[in-house]
């Protein structure tokens, strides 16, 4: 039963581009979550997804946005790169409506000079 | 807003010490309350969750009690290893979406376990 994966583990860019991240949630969850992790800081929540809608949505600004495909799996898009958005984006699967556990996949690591 | 505060680290103790690492959090409602466990090199792994006021959750020896009157979820162990050195998370989730709601995390706490 393979887990959350993400792609690509690392990636550099620089101020102003524009990236996309990818994830595909644990086998039978249809909800993603996004986070990002400053080093040496907790996980902060980016936006949820379920049924292909955005659900839920932390303090973000709108450079920061989302899709789900029909497989349940996700991309976080990031617009107009800063150095701050330097950090470990992590994807989290769940089911909605279920036992509220998150299964984490093993993150990107962005790079931004 | 939910917050989740947690001792700073890092936290250093010797092979089959006592450890507490405290937990206090600020919600609306009646959170879910949980630790994330991040060994060096892998991923968030939960590693404990309490739904309601006084449950108590445990997992690998591990466990917790959610206090609502001291609003705390403060992790313990009785004999730690070095195997358990890793970055610990508390976490909440205010369970205002129905579900699996997005978490709110306190800063981590850094552990080494000295042999």
């Amino acid at each position: 039963d393979a887990g959350v994966t993400q792609s690509p583990t690392h990636l550099i860019k620089t101020r102003g581009q524009q990236v996309t991240l990818r994830c595909s949630p644990k086998s039978g969850h249809d909800t993603v979550s996004w986070y990002q992790q400053a080093l040496g800081q907790g996980p902060q929540f980016i936006f949820q997804y379920y049924e292909e809608e955005e659900r839920q949505r932390g303090n973000f600004p709108d450079r920061f946005s989302g899709h789900q495909f029909p497989n349940y799996s996700s991309e976080l898009n990031v617009n107009a790169l800063l150095l701050g958005d330097s950090a470990l984006y992590l994807c989290a699967s769940s089911l909605r409506g279920g036992t509220e556990t998150q299964y984490f996949g093993p993150g990107t690591r962005l790079l931004v000079l | 807003g939910n917050s989740v505060t947690q001792m700073e680290g890092p936290v250093t103790l010797s092979e089959e010490a006592f450890l507490t690492i405290n937990c206090t959090y600020t919600a609306t409602g009646y959170p879910s309350l949980f630790w994330y466990v991040q060994y060096p090199g892998e991923g968030l792994q939960l590693l404990l969750k309490a739904t309601k006021a006084d449950d108590k959750g445990s997992n690998k020896g591990f466990e917790a009690t959610y206090r609502k009157e001291t609003t705390s979820f403060h992790l313990e162990k009785g004999s730690v290893q070095v195997s358990d050195s890793a970055v610990y998370f508390c976490a909440l989730s205010d369970g205002s979406g129905g579900g699996a709601d997005g978490l709110t995390f306190g800063k981590g706490t850094h552990l080494i376990i000295q042999p």
